[in-house]
């Protein structure tokens, strides 16, 4: 089977760091996602590591681990339009995804 | 370009009772998936198809079929509704594996509730 975990919550401030942490176990694993969810919105496209390292997209980096089955993603210079779900995601053939069940980030003034 | 589209956005049924929902691409994408989201869980897959004319179960297939007749179109029906089908549905489209980054764009979903 496939499962992942990640935190269900997690709350920081305007101008901050924050870390959600991501670990999979899955079969025929080839590359971890990141989406980010408005509100119940269409999740959108933050991220993807098909190899160890670190991966940066302006504000929002991502790590992939394949020896210990851990990611993360890392949103710096936090501004309250990041408040939001983040779903880590697992990638299998045909680029099927199975999806953590979301952390939600709370970000205050 | 409107992306994906869904059709339609809300919709009330009662129990056994059949629906089609409707989801279409304009980016040309061969992979098209069919996801429900349920409060408190991911996304999960339910049917996706690679190409035109080909499906294949994901997760939670049952209670569902899906047709690709078009590459721009996936249809996914619910032929006798139940309580445990209301949910958040979402359509999403990919290029094929390797390209893109395997990023999949998703359309604005469609809101389902039976009673």
């Amino acid at each position: 089977g496939q499962s992942l975990e990640q935190p269900s919550e997690v709350t920081a401030v305007e101008g901050a760091i924050v870390q959600i942490n991501c670990t999979y176990q899955t079969s025929g694993f080839y590359g971890l996602s990141w989406y980010q969810q408005h509100d119940g919105g269409a999740p959108t496209f933050l991220s993807y590591n098909g190899l160890d390292g670190l991966e940066e997209t302006g504000r929002f980096s991502s790590f992939l681990s394949r020896s210990d089955s851990y990611g993360y993603l890392l949103l710096q210079e936090l501004q309250m339009k990041d408040s939001a779900s983040y779903f880590c995601a697992s990638h299998s053939g045909y680029s099927t995804l199975t999806f953590g069940k979301g952390t939600m980030l709370l970000v205050s003034p | 370009n409107a992306g994906v589209t869904q059709t339609p956005k809300f919709r009330v049924l009662k129990t056994g009772q059949s629906m089609t929902l409707l989801c279409a691409q304009d980016m040309n994408h061969e992979y098209m998936y069919w996801y429900r989201q349920d409060p408190g869980m991911g996304l999960r897959l339910i049917h996706y198809s690679v190409g035109e004319g080909t499906t294949a179960k994901g997760e939670v297939p049952d209670g569902y079929n899906v047709s690709r007749l078009k590459k721009q179109n996936f249809l996914l029906g619910l032929e006798s509704a139940a309580p445990s089908q209301t949910s958040v549905y979402f359509c999403a489209s990919s290029p094929p594996t390797g390209v893109s980054y395997n990023e999949q764009f998703f359309g604005p979903g469609t809101r389902l509730t039976v009673l």
